[in-house]
């Protein structure tokens, strides 16, 4: 059975820093890529970027790179999503889902979420 | 950047037939994808290009998509579905995400 485990509820100060995981349990998850989404309280599902664990080749949604970074341990099968200074608008939940292998691409597996707050 | 265009709510009486479109330039050209999100749960697909239905998912949930715009249509709606529902979309090798659509079954 396919299981992607997040990390726990994080609560960071304005200009810290964070990186949260998500574990992929099953067969093959360092061969389909990894997606993170963002969601706001009280608002929609937002695609931050994916990555593909097998070779750590990323990409990112035009409004989210440079603020974010993705990455993976393909030894570990995990994927994560680093902040370098966290902002009171980085507050949201925070899901890791899975790419399906075949096109047409959509997101079949999802993790339960970390939700992020970041508050002074 | 690429948009799709959710109304923000749709109600319906139990029984009757929900639909919640999706607008996108040109949308009909893409694959569409429809989630289904439950208060305080992940997103879950309930469709996959545009029609397929995954397995567990029942037969009174069905899409389209013609023109600009994506249609799910849920019939014979029950109180299990009211839920959040999001379209999306590729632009590219970018995933867009429409608003959403809170489904409410009175």
């Amino acid at each position: 059975e396919v299981q992607l485990v997040q990390s726990g509820a994080e609560v960071k100060k304005p200009g810290e820093s964070l990186k949260i995981s998500c574990k992929g349990s099953g067969n093959n998850f360092n061969n389909y890529w990894i997606a993170w989404v963002r969601q706001m309280p009280g608002k929609g599902l937002e695609w931050i970027g994916i990555i593909y664990p097998g070779d750590s080749e990323t990409r990112y949604s035009p409004s989210f790179q440079g603020q974010v970074t993705i990455s993976a341990d393909k030894s570990i099968t995990t994927a994560f999503l680093q902040w370098s200074s966290l902002k009171a608008s980085d507050t949201a939940t925070y899901y890791c889902t899975r790419q399906t292998r075949t096109a047409p691409y959509y997101f079949d597996y999802w993790g339960q979420g970390s939700l992020v707050i970041v508050s002074s | 950047s690429y948009e799709l265009t959710q109304p923000p709510s749709v109600s319906v009486s139990p029984g009757q037939t929900a639909r919640i479109t999706c607008f996108g330039d040109k949308l009909g050209n893409k694959y569409v994808f429809w989630y289904q999100q439950k208060p305080g749960q992940s997103p879950v697909v309930v469709i996959h290009e545009d029609t397929e239905r995954p397995s567990g998912v029942p037969e009174r949930i069905s899409g389209s998509n013609f023109g600009n715009t994506a249609t799910l249509t849920i019939s014979g709606t029950q109180a299990l579905d009211e839920a959040d529902y999001y379209c999306q979309a590729w632009d590219g090798n970018t995933a867009v995400f429409g608003g959403g659509t809170k489904l409410t079954v009175l």
